[in-house]
């Protein structure tokens, strides 16, 4: 299996810029989370899908973020306006059991915006 | 709201010495304590526990959970440098919420 896969792995941006965030989780998992990691705050719950359905995004900062899981095996996550204090490493996870099992994550995005 | 402490928040260690981390946790209806360890990317999983008292062994990787202190500790034995890395404890109630994780700690094994 190849894992939970993120793209792009790296991605640069102006200020007020739209940034896309996509995520294939691992085939046959239905739960998929996306996370936020930075130095300040450590990793943070952004929003969770269960059978592609959101399911809690009180995470989610504000307005200017967005997540869709439009199908099982595809997901994304967008930010517009970004702004520099969205820079962050963003995980996206899935998970096969309840939500409170073992994740499985990807390599990450990390974003800077500048 | 659920809340997980880690300590220490950094640790530098020589090889073969044995490290013990530690992770307090607050949660309402506690289901389940996760470690897991992050080298310079994602987080790989290690144990996860869900019964007090019982032992989770991985080679020179342990740890074992106290639901009634509300903690548990990660020990590893003979460190080597590629255990050098951040180690995350997180944890899940029966509410069906989402894991919450603590901030981490960033051990170091020199040579």
């Amino acid at each position: 299996d190849a894992g939970v896969i993120q793209s792009p792995r790296h991605e640069v941006t102006e200020m007020g810029q739209e940034v896309t965030l996509r995520c294939k989780p691992i085939s046959g998992h239905n739960s998929l989370f996306w996370y936020r990691q930075t130095m300040m705050r450590g990793l943070e719950l952004l929003i969770y899908f269960n059978n592609n359905v959101p399911i809690d995004d009180s995470g989610m900062p504000e307005d200017r973020f967005s997540a869709k899981m439009p199908n099982a095996s595809f997901s994304t996550l967008k930010i517009q306006p970004s702004e520099p204090r969205d820079s962050a490493v963003y995980f996206c996870a899935s998970s096969p059991g309840p939500p409170t099992g073992k994740l499985f994550f990807g390599s990450g995005t990390q974003l800077s915006v500048l | 709201e659920d809340k997980v402490v880690q300590s220490p928040l950094s640790l530098v260690v020589h090889e073969g010495d044995t490290v013990t981390l530690n992770c307090s946790y607050e949660v309402t209806n506690f289901r389940s304590l996760l470690w897991y360890k992050q080298e310079k990317k994602a987080p790989t999983f290690l144990f996860m526990l869900t019964s007090s008292g019982i032992e989770k062994k991985s080679g020179r990787l342990s740890s074992i959970l106290d639901k009634k202190e509300l903690f548990s500790i990660l020990n590893i034995t003979a460190t080597q440098t590629g255990d050098s890395a951040v180690y995350l404890c997180a944890v899940g109630n029966n509410a069906g919420n989402m894991l919450t994780f603590g901030g981490g700690t960033r051990l170091m094994v020199k040579p």
